[in-house]
């Protein structure tokens, strides 16, 4: 089964720190996602990684950075957190190669910033 | 650009009651569809997906959802829900000439009551 794996479940945080999420994933996807998940909006694209050191921001990038070190591991930083994004977040991850194109999801992280 | 809207946020429905969870997306370009389902605590999991064929597809725990092109939707229908199938369920689509990256709708929160 491919996993997804993200380091917390629940952070709490408080303005101005330094946040750091991390994903890691075992099946060799060249493909990784982060998405930002709030109620009423569903499921907004972060920034997405094709390949090794390579970034494309997504929909949503203001306030966020990424950093993709080793293919099965992608980190979302918030270089200073703010209340306005405390929220899930959610990792995915997928294979270009793919013929179904499915992403694979983490349980997500449900960041709190007091 | 392409877009996905679910027309309803919430559904409420006894248990053994029909169902069916609106989706509509707007594109100029084919693109593949996918269901997704997400359980109270939990990350994503794919629920089905349309990707050429048949238009009308199917899960394993009796869910299904009709391709129908000339309407941009692609509805999700069951006609016998149980308590278990309260979570929310998220539209999503990949334009085919770009697999890469999935375009959700808003979601939609299914509430089966006893």
């Amino acid at each position: 089964d491919v996993k997804v794996t993200q380091s917390s479940r629940y952070l709490v945080k408080r303005t101005g720190e330094k946040v750091f999420l991390e994903c890691v994933q075992d099946m060799d996807h060249e493909n990784m996602f982060w998405y930002r998940q709030d109620p009423g909006l569903g499921l907004r694209l972060i920034y997405f990684s094709y390949d090794v050191k390579m970034k494309e921001k997504g929909d949503i990038p203001e306030g966020y950075s990424v950093s993709r070190e080793k293919k099965e591991r992608f980190s979302l930083i918030l270089e200073s957190a703010s209340t306005n994004q405390t929220s899930m977040y959610l990792c995915a991850s997928s294979s270009p190669g793919s013929s179904t194109y499915e992403q694979y999801f983490g349980p997500g992280t449900r960041l709190t910033v007091t | 650009a392409q877009s996905v809207t679910q027309l309803d946020s919430q559904v409420p429905v006894f248990e053994e009651a029909p169902v069916e969870l609106r989706c509509n997306y707007s594109s100029s370009v084919s693109v593949y569809l996918f269901w997704y389902v997400q359980y109270p605590n939990q990350g994503l999991q794919l629920l089905l997906k349309y990707l050429s064929g048949s238009t009308l597809v199917e899960s394993i725990n009796g869910f299904e959802a009709e391709f129908n092109k000339s309407q941009t939707s692609f509805h999700l229908r069951k006609p016998s829900v149980h308590i278990s199938d309260t979570a929310e369920y998220f539209c999503a689509v990949i334009p085919s000439s770009n697999t890469g990256k999935l375009i959700f709708g808003q979601g939609t929160t299914l509430q089966v009551k006893p």
